[in-house]
């Protein structure tokens, strides 16, 4: 069955701190890795990988895929108050029913 | 442009009864994707829509059920209400069918929160 592991469950940092939130998979035939923001209730879509080893970056947000390694990591560097929300991986699998695979999100708080 | 609508926004209902939930996708896109949220599996898959037809169907009971019209929107049917169907039930457009590897290109709505008693 496809996995997809989240960690942090949750993480709580100062304003300006640096985090890595992890995403590993146990997924043997995928198209895609994304990332989501999830502030209430709408994810927003930030980052989609396809291939291994190519960091994807927008502003402060980074994302990279290791394929060998099986997990996929998104840093978020100087944080805000405004990062504060739940961050979704996902995996966009072929072969058989394909369907967007989630794990269950890290919850990160930003404390001023 | 519009984004992708879903009615209602909230919902009580009691255990044995039946749910519709509509979704607009945004003007333009034909695939719609529902899943269902909830603390303690995530956000999980439901079935996906284009041109009218199931085009792919997650591990749900045969309880949920969902159609396309021909103006791509959508409606998704929760049949003999259980408490474990209390849920955030997310609707997403996209104006790729499904197998396109364009998943970036999928919109999330709102969602409907649905409470069963």
């Amino acid at each position: 069955e496809d996995k997809v592991v989240q960690s942090p469950l949750s993480l709580v940092v100062h304003e300006g701190d640096t985090v890595t939130l992890n995403c590993s998979y146990e997924v043997t035939n995928f198209r895609s890795l994304l990332w989501y923001k999830q502030e209430k209730k709408a994810p927003t879509f930030l980052f989609m990988l396809t291939s291994s080893g190519i960091e994807k970056k927008s502003g402060r947000l980074s994302s990279i895929l290791d394929k060998k390694e099986l997990f996929s990591i998104l840093n978020i560097t100087a944080t805000q108050t405004g990062d504060s929300a739940v961050y979704l991986c996902a995996l966009d699998t072929q072969g058989g029913s394909e369907k967007l695979v989630f794990g269950k999100g890290t919850k990160l708080t930003v404390n001023p | 442009k519009a984004g992708v609508t879903q009615t209602p926004r909230y919902l009580i209902k009691t255990r044995g009864q039946q749910v519709t939930l509509s979704c607009s996708p945004i003007s333009g896109h034909r695939s719609v994707s529902w899943y269902q949220q909830t603390p303690g599996q995530g956000l999980q898959f439901l079935f996906e829509y284009f041109s009218e037809t199931q085009r792919n169907k997650g591990n749900f009971p045969g309880r949920f059920s969902g159609r396309q019209f021909s103006n791509s929107r959508s409606e998704m049917n929760v049949s003999t209400l259980e408490l474990g169907d209390s849920a955030l039930y997310l609707c997403a457009s996209s104006p790729t069918p499904p197998g396109q590897g364009r998943r970036n290109e999928q919109f999330f709505g709102p969602g409907t929160r649905l409470t069963v008693l």
